[in-house]
């Protein structure tokens, strides 16, 4: 079992629509919970980050993380086209910068 | 403005070849990462440098080796490319995470994407 799992997709929805991105992991000495936002040919980029349980709104992103069940979301209201990448979520550890990415969910945003 | 810059960003090596990556930043930050991501994988941490110190994944193959002569500067040498050393290479940086700090941002260059023969 990989320590983080998400489904690779890709998800495609219509402009405007809410897009709803999941991810799993199986250690639960993980505290710190980012996403990455990883355009075509490019480097990720950090999208949102959230410490412990809870959720954490940022403009047209919401990310919530629920620890008892392993279970991290991510939703993007009023998608874009620019909105179009990978999504891959990194859980890390309470101490250390090691981050353990998930596989990666491809969006695509159709106008 | 301060980056992570990688060179080059295509890079085609024969089989058995050595070849050099190379990874510089702008931003002073003291901790420098290399990932290898394969195509619609997750990105795959190879080792870090902590400052000076060097800490490799236990799962890293011997032929992977890495340097930091100086803060800006982190080179990736593969010393006898395979096949399925084919990948995307992404140099990433951060600042150490102080005590209590929650924020733990890795700031990613564009990647070299490396072929092999």
């Amino acid at each position: 079992q990989k320590e983080v799992e998400q489904d690779p997709g890709p998800l495609s929805v219509p402009e405007g629509a809410i897009v709803s991105l999941n991810c799993t992991y199986s250690n639960s000495a993980f505290q710190y919970f980012m996403w990455y936002r990883q355009y075509s040919r490019k480097g990720p980029e950090l999208l949102m980050y959230t410490y412990s349980s809870g959720n954490k709104e940022d403009g047209r992103f919401t990310a919530q993380v629920d620890k008892s069940s392993k279970y991290i979301s991510l939703f993007i209201r009023d998608s874009q086209p620019s909105d179009s990448a990978t999504y891959l979520c990194a859980p890390d550890k309470a101490a250390g910068n090691k981050l353990t990415f998930g596989g990666g969910t491809r969006v695509l945003v159709k106008p | 403005d301060a980056m992570v810059i990688q060179n080059p960003r295509y890079q085609v090596t024969q089989f058995g070849k050595p070849v050099t990556l190379s990874c510089s930043q702008t931003l002073n930050h003291n901790v420098m990462y290399w990932y290898q991501q394969k195509s619609s994988q997750a990105p795959k941490l190879l080792f870090h440098y902590y400052d000076k110190d060097f800490n490799n994944e236990a799962d890293t193959p011997d032929n992977f080796q890495s340097r930091r002569p100086n803060t800006s500067f982190c080179f990736l040498d593969i010393r006898s490319p395979g096949l399925g050393d084919a990948a995307m290479y992404l140099c990433a940086t951060s600042r150490a995470r102080p005590p209590g700090q929650k924020d733990n941002e890795q700031f990613f260059g564009p990647g070299t994407r490396l072929t092999v023969l």
